[in-house]
């Protein structure tokens, strides 16, 4: 079993959709929670932390679930500039910063 | 303006060439990280450094080497005996070790074989 799973989509939705993305992690004593976003062919960029009593940022929501180990990503009102991989990102306990990566959820917003 | 700066930004290798991959970050992070993307796949670990002069092996680290002889830097190299080099190499930084701090990434170097 891979330490961070997600649905690799396409999520394919019209502009003003709202889509969630969801991801689980094998690892019970994760301690820190990110989702990033990764454009074709560029680098990842921080989206957002994920913090348990959940947290949002404008049109994102990210709530964890520690009990069933999943974490969500919510985005409403999807933007065409919304189109990327988003990648569930989870810390696992203690030592160095070490973040384990799911492969990403592709998602394109068509108008 | 701070950041992180890899380079070059495409990289091509020959048979049994080494080749070094740049990464300086002026942000005073302390830690830095090397991973590598391959198409359809998460970011796997190659090495990571928290400090100076000194450095781990992360999850796949063989065929490569690195050093960390400054703070700003912490260079990669490719070598001949990492059979299947072609991918996206991305190089991160983050401010302090315990699991709790993001980590920020240079925009990437991209390896082929020729």
């Amino acid at each position: 079993r891979k330490e961070v799973e997600q649905d690799p989509g396409p999520f394919n939705v019209p502009e003003g959709a709202t889509v969630a993305f969801n991801c689980t992690y094998s690892n019970s004593a994760s301690q820190s929670f990110f989702w990033y976003r990764q454009d074709c062919r560029k680098e990842p960029k921080l989206l957002m932390s994920v913090y348990s009593s959940g947290n949002e940022d404008g049109r994102f929501t990210a709530q964890l679930n520690r009990a069933s180990q999943y974490i969500s990503l919510l985005i409403r009102d999807s933007k065409l500039s919304d189109s990327a991989t988003y990648l569930c990102v989870v810390s696992p306990w203690g030592g160095y910063n070490k973040l384990i990566f799911g492969a990403g959820t592709r998602l394109a917003v068509h108008p | 303006d701070g950041g992180i700066t890899q380079s070059p930004k495409y990289l091509f290798r020959k048979e049994g060439q080494n080749v070094t991959l740049s990464c300086e970050q002026n942000l005073n992070h302390d830690a830095m990280y090397w991973y590598r993307q391959d198409p359809g796949q998460g970011l796997r670990l190659i090495y990571y450094s928290q400090i100076v002069n000194d450095f781990q092996k992360g999850d796949i680290a063989e065929g490569y080497s690195v050093s960390r002889e400054k703070k700003e830097s912490f260079p990669l190299t490719v070598t001949s005996a990492q059979k299947n080099p072609t991918a996206f190499y991305l190089c991160a930084s983050s401010a302090r070790e315990g699991g709790n701090q993001p980590q920020h990434f240079g925009d990437g170097t991209r390896l082929s074989i020729l």
